[in-house]
């Protein structure tokens, strides 16, 4: 079964470092997403993706954030300036469609993000 | 604003034991309703789903029936196995509120002893 990629599955980086989370969503879906899962507490939506523009995004998305499909297949987040705050699970996924009820989203195994 | 809210983890329990996974929903439309599930080391999976108000999801022996009138989707197993140890999560989508995202519930993280 197709499934979403995500690389790498551990990244530290220094506070203030720049850093680019790689995924590659299910080849044939449309609707691409970034969530994130700091330690203990909710899963939280950061920004939707289609047809190459962003069409939601979270507070949490901000202008430190940046999301690209460089080349038809990855699909990245780069966070410019990373915080302590930052460190968490980034989960990329993907749909076919918009996922209300009629398109479920797949997910990646995560990569977790430690800022020191 | 629409939110979710699942019972608090963690739960443990016997091999062959039921399961009620508690979850509760906000919504300002007429959302869709998910649980899924986080194995050890993996990322979600989508378990079941709901659309629409009296549906029944299934999948894998758990059940989840979606109640407008209680606002509820509770998650159920008749007979759990340690291969259901995991962490579950309550989920709900609202586009036609106005949003195609996901909205998680914090996850329920679910231990089975032998």
């Amino acid at each position: 079964e197709p499934e979403v990629t995500q690389t790498p599955s551990h990244q530290v980086t220094q506070m203030g470092q720049e850093v680019i989370l790689r995924c590659v969503p299910i080849s044939n879906h449309l609707y691409f997403y970034w969530y994130r899962q700091i330690l203990g507490q909710k899963v939280e939506f950061l920004v939707s993706f289609y047809n190459n523009e962003i069409s939601e995004k979270s507070e949490i998305f901000d202008d430190q954030f940046s999301v690209e499909r460089p080349d038809g297949s990855n699909f990245t987040l780069k966070i410019r300036s990373t915080k302590l705050e930052d460190s968490a699970m980034y989960f990329c996924a993907s749909s076919e469609r918009l996922p209300g009820g009629y398109s479920p989203l797949h997910f990646g195994n995560g990569t977790r993000l430690t800022v020191t | 604003g629409n939110s979710v809210t699942q019972m608090e983890g963690p739960v443990t329990l016997s091999e062959e034991a039921f399961l009620t996974i508690n979850c509760t929903y906000t919504a300002t439309g007429y959302p869709s309703l998910f649980w899924y599930v986080q194995y050890p080391g993996e990322g979600l999976q989508l378990l079941l789903k709901a659309t629409k108000a009296d549906d029944k999801g299934s999948n894998k022996g758990f059940e989840a029936t979606y109640r407008k009138e209680t606002t509820s989707f509770h998650l159920e197993k008749g007979s759990v196995q340690v291969s259901d140890s995991a962490v579950y999560f309550c989920a709900l989508s609202d586009p036609q509120g106005g949003s195609e995202k996901l909205v998680f519930g914090k996850g329920t993280k679910l231990t089975v002893n032998p």
